[in-house]
């Protein structure tokens, strides 16, 4: 069965410090991972991407990885700021398709001053 | 480039009556439009997919009848929740993904509240 599961469901760091949120799947073929940063009450936003060839991608202060083999992945954000706070969704797509996407369920970061 | 957007943000509507979201490709042609719904707390639930000029594709456990997709145009898609109840009220996504790539690209979404 065609699985992404996110953890941890939420975080609370402080501001300026680092966290990684990890994302393991179970889809099958495997096309491409996103990670995308929603806040609340807004659409999701790209953050990164990443093919079955690469292992790590960097958008800024965040860094998301990718090991094809053991179906994991990360999201490390560096000197966290409160603008951070969001919910982070890893979405694993289908090699058949734009419209076989699966969403996990996303971990909630809250960063606090 | 690649902005999607929908209309209304969000919206206010009484029981029984109808509302339609629409969704727009501000700077690219969308072959395929897609409609998500989002409950608290949860990630997003694809509810149909449609392409330009033709029937949408519903997902298993989304009604048809209530849910009227219209995808007229490359540029635009709209979403019509018919007889509107309480428990209809959620956060309404769109995305369009364009013909030569998978890409989705999301809306901003539309919050539906029905009193």
């Amino acid at each position: 069965k065609n699985q992404v599961e996110q953890s941890p469901q939420s975080l609370i760091i402080l501001e300026g410090k680092n966290c990684t949120l990890q994302c393991n799947y179970t889809v099958s073929p495997f096309s491409n991972l996103r990670w995308y940063k929603q806040d609340t009450g807004r659409g999701p936003v790209s953050l990164t991407i990443m093919t079955f060839s690469e292992n790590t991608k960097s958008n800024g202060r965040y860094t998301a990885t990718l090991d094809a083999d053991t179906k994991q992945s990360s999201l490390h954000i560096t000197a966290s700021q409160l603008s951070d706070s969001a919910s982070y969704i890893c979405v694993v797509t289908l090699q058949t398709g734009a419209n076989n996407l699966f969403f996990g369920t996303g971990t909630r970061l809250t960063v606090i001053p | 480039g690649a902005v999607v957007s929908q209309h209304p943000s969000w919206v206010i509507c009484k029981s029984g009556t109808s509302v339609k979201i629409e969704c727009r490709s501000l700077d690219f042609q969308a072959t395929t439009m897609f409609w998500y719904r989002q409950f608290p707390k949860q990630s997003l639930m694809l509810m149909a997919t449609s392409n330009e000029g033709s029937k949408a594709t519903y997902e298993q456990g989304v009604e048809k009848d209530k849910f009227l997709i219209n995808h007229a145009s490359l540029t635009l898609s709209t979403l019509t929740v018919t007889s509107a109840h309480p428990e209809d009220s959620s956060f309404y996504i769109c995305s369009a993904a364009t013909g030569g790539t998978y890409e989705q690209y999301f809306g901003p979404g539309t919050r539906l509240t029905v009193t």
